[in-house]
C-alpha cells in the first residue's frame, strides 16, 4: 500500500497563477483533509471531506477550492495564487470511529512557493 | 487563544537522558488526544494516542490531566533517533483535529 500520495512535491508559482494539488489514498478511508503548515504554527485545516460527495471549510479556506473526485482522491485548487499561500501543504486521510477521530495518515507534502 | 499550545523548545538533551514536555488545550470538551512525531521536512506520523489513565509505549509515556487541561510526553533513555518535533494533537469537533505548533527535541551524542 502506498498510503497517501501527493503531487507535485515542489512547485513555484507566480502571483496570480493557478494550480491544483493532487492527493490520493489507497486505505479506503472515508475522510480526507487538506492542511497547510507554516513556520511556528501548527497545521491549519483548509478544507476537509467527511465522505465522498461532501466537502466543508476548515479554519483557513479563503483562496482555495477543493474537489472530492471519488473516495480515493481529494484535490486542492489555488485559483489565483498569492505570496501568503507560500507554505507546505499536507493531505491526510482517516477512518473516524463512532466515538471520535481516528488516526490521520499524512502524505509527504507539497512545498509551494508563490513569488 | 490558540486551541493547543506547546513550548517550542528546543530541548537539547544528551543520549540516555530523560526529557519531558507538556502541551495545554483550551477545549474542555475534547475527548481524544494524540502525540504525533514530525521529522525535518517530513510528514507528521502518529506516535501514540493518550488515554485518560495514562499510557506507555516503550520508552515513551503520555499522561492526560483533564482538570488542568494538559497533556504530557516523557521520553526515557533518549536516542539520537528521537530527535524530531513532537506535535500535540487534540480533537476539535466533527472529527477534526487541532495541532500544536510542536516541541523540538534534539538528542546529542
Amino acid at each position: 500500500n502506498a498510503g497517501v500520495t501527493q503531487t507535485p512535491k515542489f512547485q513555484v508559482l507566480k502571483t496570480g497563477q493557478s494550480m491544483t494539488l493532487q492527493c490520493a489514498q489507497d486505505m479506503n478511508h472515508n475522510s480526507m483533509y487538506w492542511y497547510r503548515q507554516d513556520p511556528g504554527m501548527g497545521l491549519r485545516l483548509i478544507y476537509y471531506s467527511a465522505s465522498e460527495g461532501t466537502t466543508d471549510k476548515g479554519e483557513v479556506p479563503n483562496g482555495y477550492n477543493v474537489s472530492r473526485l471519488n473516495k480515493r482522491e481529494f484535490s486542492l485548487r489555488l485559483e489565483s495564487a498569492a505570496p501568503s499561500q507560500t507554505s507546505v501543504y499536507f493531505c491526510a486521510s482517516s477512518e473516524p470511529l463512532a466515538g471520535g477521530p481516528d488516526t490521520q495518515y499524512f502524505g509527504p507534502g507539497t512545498r509551494l512557493t508563490v513569488l | 487563544r490558540k486551541e493547543v499550545e506547546q513550548d517550542p523548545g528546543p530541548f537539547n538533551v544528551p543520549e540516555g537522558a530523560t526529557v519531558a514536555f507538556n502541551c495545554t488545550y483550551s477545549n474542555s470538551a475534547s475527548q481524544s488526544f494524540f502525540w504525533y512525531r514530525q521529522d525535518c521536512r517530513k510528514e507528521p506520523k502518529l506516535l501514540m494516542s493518550v488515554y485518560s489513565s495514562g499510557n506507555e509505549d516503550g520508552r515513551f509515556t503520555a499522561q492526560l490531566n483533564r482538570a488542568s487541561q494538559y497533556i504530557s510526553l516523557l521520553i526515557r533513555d533518549s536516542k539520537l533517533s528521537d530527535s524530531a518535533t513532537y506535535l500535540c494533537v487534540v480533537d476539535a469537533n466533527d472529527y477534526k483535529l487541532s495541532f500544536g505548533a510542536g516541541t523540538t527535541v534534539t538528542v546529542r551524542a
